[in-house]
C-alpha cells in the first residue's frame, strides 16, 4: 500500500549504533505517555509507556526519557538493528478523557 | 490468536455510497477506538468506546458514525463519504476502560479512497 507520513522527519543511523527519537508533546495535564512503531503495511505496535511521576523506564534495548518540564519525550533504541526501522510516534493520554493524541511520526532509517 | 479484524483492508467507493468498515477483537476487550492517518497529520481519534452501549467523539468524528452493540465489534460508519474521508485507517482496543496504563491492540488498517 501507499507509505502514509510521506513528509515525516527521517533519522538515519548505522546499524550497531544508538538512536534517539524526540517528541514534543502540547498538554501539560497529560499524565501517561507511550511510544509505538509502525511498519509498512501494518498497524503501530506498542513499545514502551512511561507515567508522568516518572521520568525514565527501560525496556529490552529501547529507554523512554520524560521531561515535564519542557514538555519532552525521548525514545532511545540501544544497538539498532534493521528490523528497528519504521516510523516510530509518541502519544499522549491527557487525563481529561479516554483519548490518545499522537505525534507527527519520526522515520527512523537502518544502515547496514 | 490475540487480534484486532478489520474488514474491508482495501476500498475504494463513491461519493456519497454508504459504506462501513468492520472491526472485531477477541480479546474481550471494554476500550475500543478508530483512527486515521493521514500524511503529516499523524494519527487522529475518530470515536471511542469504553464499554458496550457507551461511544465518545474523538478529535475529528464528523461525516463519522460508530455503534457498539456487542463488546467485541465496533464498526465505522460513513453515511455519505467525501474525498476528504480518503485515509487510511485504524481500529483499536484495549482492557479495562481506559487508555491510561493499558495496551492498545491496533488492527492492520484499512485504506479507504472516496472518488
Amino acid at each position: 500500500g501507499e507509505s502514509v507520513g510521506l513528509h515525516l522527519p527521517t533519522l538515519s543511523v548505522q546499524e550497531g549504533d544508538n538512536s534517539i527519537i524526540n517528541c514534543a508533546y502540547s498538554n501539560s495535564a497529560s499524565d501517561y505517555f507511550i511510544w509505538y512503531k509502525q511498519e509498512s503495511g501494518k498497524g503501530p505496535q506498542f513499545i514502551i509507556d512511561i507515567r508522568s511521576n516518572m521520568d525514565k523506564r527501560q525496556g529490552q534495548r529501547v529507554t523512554v526519557l520524560l521531561n515535564k518540564t519542557v514538555k519532552h519525550l525521548s525514545l532511545q533504541i540501544a544497538a539498532t538493528q534493521p528490523g528497528d526501522s519504521a516510523v516510530y510516534f509518541c502519544a499522549e493520554n491527557n487525563n481529561a478523557g479516554n483519548m490518545l493524541t499522537f505525534g507527527g511520526g519520526t522515520r527512523l532509517m537502518v544502515k547496514p | 490468536e490475540a487480534q484486532v479484524t478489520q474488514n474491508p483492508r482495501y476500498l475504494i467507493t463513491v461519493t456519497g455510497k454508504k459504506l462501513t468498515v468492520t472491526c472485531s477483537q477477541n480479546m474481550n476487550h471494554e476500550y475500543m477506538s478508530w483512527y486515521r492517518q493521514d500524511p503529516g497529520l499523524g494519527l487522529r481519534q475518530i470515536y471511542y468506546s469504553m464499554n458496550v452501549e457507551v461511544t465518545d467523539k474523538g478529535d475529528v468524528p464528523e461525516g463519522y458514525k460508530v455503534s457498539r452493540k456487542e463488546k467485541r465489534n465496533f464498526p465505522l460508519i460513513l453515511e455519505s463519504p467525501s474525498p476528504n474521508q480518503t485515509s487510511l485507517y485504524f481500529c483499536a482496543s484495549s482492557p479495562g476502560t481506559g487508555v491510561s496504563g493499558n495496551t492498545i491492540y491496533f488492527g492492520e488498517g484499512s485504506w479507504l479512497t472516496v472518488v
